[in-house]
């Protein structure tokens, strides 16, 4: 059974890096047909897609985010990641990881990771 | 590249069925048959019920159908049953290769 899991710090001072891990289990990233993606969810609000990364290293973004975001592939652990630049107030969110079936949905989800943004 | 519309709520009794639709554009919606619905309960990961527009996820109950006519997609779930309540977010694979949300509807169910 396919399961995702993030991991990182849940507290992040202004200016600074966010970096979280997705860790995979049931599935293999190398698989082919999927790709993998990051959402977050700001406290009492929406959800808003943050990008996704295939196998490959290959990704897309969203562009309000792109000029601060990076992901990346781990396959020997059986991990993808997520870089976020200049944290602000405004990133504070939950942040869920997914793997993404034909580049347009989420069929699976991790359970999520609150990230809050302070000094 | 702006969030789908969706009306921010919706209500209705235990049997009956309800609609919440999904507005984007020709760049989104309508321009693919890429639409997903997920249903989120509080404080829980969302949930895929409906992917490309109208297909089920397998062992989903087939209360939930989606529809899509030109701009607007729409989810319908029939039966209402109390642990339906919950916020549902439909999704849009876009023509750049992005994906787009709505901003959620959260059903009560009275």
């Amino acid at each position: 059974q396919l399961q995702l899991q993030e991991s990182g710090p849940g507290l992040v001072k202004p200016s600074e890096t966010l970096s979280l891990t997705c860790s995979v289990s049931g599935d293999t990233l190398s698989g082919g047909s999927y790709s993998w993606g990051w959402v977050r969810q700001p406290p009492g609000k929406g959800l808003e897609w943050i990008g996704a990364v295939y196998y490959s290293g290959r990704a897309n973004y969203n562009p309000s985010l792109r000029s601060r975001v990076a992901m990346s592939v781990a396959t020997s652990k059986n991990q993808f990641s997520l870089s976020l630049t200049s944290m602000t107030a405004a990133d504070t969110a939950v942040y869920f990881c997914a793997r993404v079936n034909s580049e347009t949905y989420a069929d699976s989800w991790g359970q999520g990771i609150l990230v809050t943004v302070s000094s | 590249q702006s969030a789908l519309t969706q009306s921010a709520s919706v209500s209705g009794s235990p049997g009956q069925s309800i609609t919440i639709s999904c507005t984007g554009t020709s760049s989104d919606v309508g321009y693919y048959n890429f639409v997903s619905w997920y249903q989120q309960h509080p404080g829980k990961a969302p949930k895929l019920i409906i992917y490309d527009v109208s297909n089920r996820p397998s062992g989903l109950s087939n209360r939930f159908s989606g529809s899509k006519s030109g701009n607007t997609a729409s989810l319908t779930i029939s039966g209402l049953q109390p642990e339906d309540e919950a916020d549902y977010y439909c999704n849009s694979y876009t023509n750049t290769n992005t994906w787009v949300f709505g901003g959620g509807t959260k059903l009560s169910v009275l």
